[in-house]
């Protein structure tokens, strides 16, 4: 069964912090890998996409690696800001490109 | 403004109504897919149409009865509920079958008495 497991499941942190989110997924054979954020009552906004080729993407202060071969991808946050507060999802699709598989997510508070 | 409207936001029914969810999107893609996000569960893909064409059905019960009448316009219909059926559902839109990200709608969240 494929799956994804995202470390820790929530986190508070205080304002200015430097901060890493975990994902780590079973599937060996994965097309991309994509970190999501979720704002409470809301969807899902794509934050940054991983092409299996590759290994990073940064956007801003975010910065998402990926390592295939162990199976994982991490999110950094860099100077992390109290509007950073949310859930993050991470999920990745396999072979057949529009199939996401989803971890339960991380989530983040960051306090003033 | 994500592009993807869903509506209601907000629905509450009992187990022997019937309503529709409808998802519509202004961004010119051509797949669009139902997820369900229950709590302390993974978001999990129900349907995917591409073109029109329902490509994807994830074992989802029949009285989840989904209808793609164009590529702008999706609907979810639902009869006879479960209590375990209460969830957030999204719906999402891509420029076609395969190619990411997946754009998302901010979801209806319903409640089954």
């Amino acid at each position: 069964k494929q799956e994804v497991t995202q470390i820790p499941a929530a986190l508070s942190v205080p304002e200015g912090e430097n901060l890493v989110l975990n994902c780590s997924f079973t599937d060996s054979a994965i097309y991309n890998l994509q970190w999501f954020r979720q704002d409470p009552g809301k969807g899902l906004t794509s934050l940054l996409l991983i092409q299996s080729s590759q290994r990073e993407q940064t956007s801003g202060r975010l910065n998402a690696s990926l390592d295939k071969s162990s199976g994982r991808s991490t999110l950094y946050i860099a100077a992390s800001q109290p509007g950073d507060s949310a859930t993050y999802l991470c999920a990745y699709s396999g072979g057949s490109n529009y199939k996401l598989t989803f971890g339960k997510g991380t989530l983040l508070t960051v306090n003033p | 403004e994500t592009g993807v409207t869903q509506t209601p936001r907000h629905l509450v029914m009992g187990m022997t109504n019937k309503k529709s969810l409808k998802c519509e999107q202004h961004l010119g893609h051509n797949a669009m897919y139902w997820y369900k996000q229950s709590a302390k569960k993974p978001l999990e893909l129900m349907f995917v149409y591409n073109f029109k064409e329902q490509t994807e059905n994830n074992s989802v019960p029949s009285r989840f009865s989904p209808e793609c009448p164009n590529s702008s316009h999706l609907f979810l219909h639902l009869h006879t509920l479960q209590p375990e059926d209460s969830a957030l559902y999204l719906c999402a839109s891509s420029p076609q079958r395969g190619v990411q990200p997946q754009h998302f709608g901010d979801g209806t969240r319903l409640s089954i008495l």
